[in-house]
């Protein structure tokens, strides 16, 4: 099952650059996304999300753009921070309760 | 900030045995759901359970998974007979409305190792 797909399972960044995740999915009924984080030993923290009829949603440093042409989105992170080392998931949903996630983007920044 | 709590963090368990993990819910939220993570792979979704019945549920959650809310407080998921496949980080959440767009909020996790 591949509907949501993070295709970078690592990425590097200098402090105080831009964070760039990215995220495609396949399945044309999704109307909802979302941006978790994720620590070590902990749950996946909800950051931000989009509706389908939207293309983009900004929340302080980060902001989510959706191109339903493209069936992709991004996450943009500026200016990335030490704190925002982590694993970050993109998920999904179609109408219903339940979430699809993708493999997750693990984001380093270096000082 | 309101928490889901889930206990324990750390089940060891030998195979075909019961377990039974625990989850103690945000108070005022209304919709309660399980999640599972294997190592290295995706998040996957179990379960998601509204006024006392099961309202949407994968592939995944087979006749060896059940879910309860015993009390007013408490949101657990038993699986009967343990199998190997079955060790991994089980998370649980919950929101207080109806859809993903309120971006519910997930528990600690319990490790659940079968061995």
């Amino acid at each position: 099952d591949q509907q949501v797909k993070q295709n970078s399972p690592s990425l590097s960044v200098q402090e105080g650059r831009i964070s760039i995740l990215n995220c495609d999915y396949t399945n044309s009924m999704f109307d909802y996304f979302l941006w978790y984080k994720k620590y070590p030993a902990e749950g996946p923290t909800f950051l931000i999300s989009i509706s389908s009829i939207k293309d983009k949603n900004e929340d302080g440093r980060f902001t989510v753009f959706l191109n339903k042409s493209a069936k992709h989105l991004s996450l943009h992170i500026v200016p990335s921070q030490p704190g925002d080392s982590a694993v970050y998931f993109c998920a999904a949903s179609a109408g219903a309760q339940k979430l699809v996630f993708g493999q997750g983007t693990r984001l380093t920044i270096n000082p | 900030e309101p928490e889901v709590t889930q206990t324990p963090s750390h089940q060891v368990t030998q195979m075909g045995q019961e377990v039974i993990l625990r989850c103690v819910p945000i108070s005022n939220h209304l919709y309660f759901y399980w999640y599972r993570q294997i190592l290295g792979q995706k998040v996957e979704f179990l379960v998601s359970f509204y006024n006392n019945e099961i309202s949407e549920k994968s592939e995944i959650f087979d006749d060896q998974f059940s879910v309860e809310r015993p009390d007013g407080s408490n949101f657990t998921l038993k699986i009967r007979s343990t199998k190997l496949e079955d060790s991994a980080m089980y998370f649980c959440a919950s929101s207080y409305a109806r859809g993903t767009n309120y971006g519910y909020t997930f528990g600690s996790g319990t490790r659940l190792t079968v061995v």
